[in-house]
């Protein structure tokens, strides 16, 4: 099976500009999550989506935000900006068969970096 | 909300050495314990993954030992190679939070040859 692929792989933006990233799960897993990766916050919860819905949201403003498809692919987008947006964006799939918690799979991230 | 704090951040052995990392949790709730593997340029592996309702989880060269009543698991990788280097993190996690994972800082492991 292919892993959890994730488009772009890099992203050079400017301060203001709005981005989209991408993320295809794994055949046949049903939820997606995102996440922050930096240097000075580790990794951090965005927000997971299931059945088109968000589940759970992290503690972010709401510049950021994110969708699902019918087919389980996920977009987040990030409007205004900052220089601190500047990060690893990951995200990870699961089955999500049934409640409770689920192992994640990630996949490679996309870098962006707002100038 | 959880909070999960990780020891050491880095850590540095001899090939063939045995490494343990340690991780804490703050909410009791917590019932699945993730650990990761992030090579440069990767996203997170997972290695090994624990449940509440078990002490003890062996995968070949790596092992999870998890302490509910004092609220801490770790994470021992024996026979330690050089591919092993890379930067490993815990998380947690309680059903009502579902997948979201809150992570250790991270440990970097770095194994000389």
């Amino acid at each position: 099976k292919a892993g959890v692929t994730q488009t772009p792989r890099y992203l050079i933006k400017t301060r203001g500009q709005q981005v989209t990233l991408s993320c295809s799960p794994i055949s046949g897993h049903r939820s997606v999550s995102w996440y922050q990766q930096t240097p000075g916050q580790g990794l951090q919860f965005l927000f997971e989506y299931f059945s088109e819905t968000q589940r759970n949201k992290g503690n972010f403003p709401g510049r950021f935000s994110g969708r699902q498809f019918s087919n389980s692919r996920s977009e987040m987008n990030v409007s205004t900006l900052e220089l601190g947006d500047s990060a690893l964006y990951l995200c990870a799939s699961s089955l999500r068969q049934g409640g409770g918690t689920d192992t994640q799979y990630f996949g490679p991230g996309t870098r962006l970096t707002v100038l | 909300g959880e909070n999960v704090e990780q020891h050491p951040s880095t850590l540095s052995v001899q090939e063939g050495d045995s490494a343990v990392i340690k991780c804490t949790y703050s909410d009791s709730a917590s019932n699945y314990f993730p650990w990761y593997k992030q090579e440069l340029g990767k996203g997170p592996q997972l290695i090994i993954d624990i449940r509440s309702n078990v002490g003890e989880k062996k995968d070949q060269r790596i092992a999870v030992t998890l302490n509910k009543t004092a609220k801490h698991f770790s994470l021992h990788i024996t026979e330690t190679q050089p591919e092993d280097s890379a930067v490993y993190f815990c998380a947690a996690t309680n059903n009502n939070a579902g997948n979201m994972l809150t992570f250790g800082g991270g440990t970097r492991l770095m194994v000389k040859p």
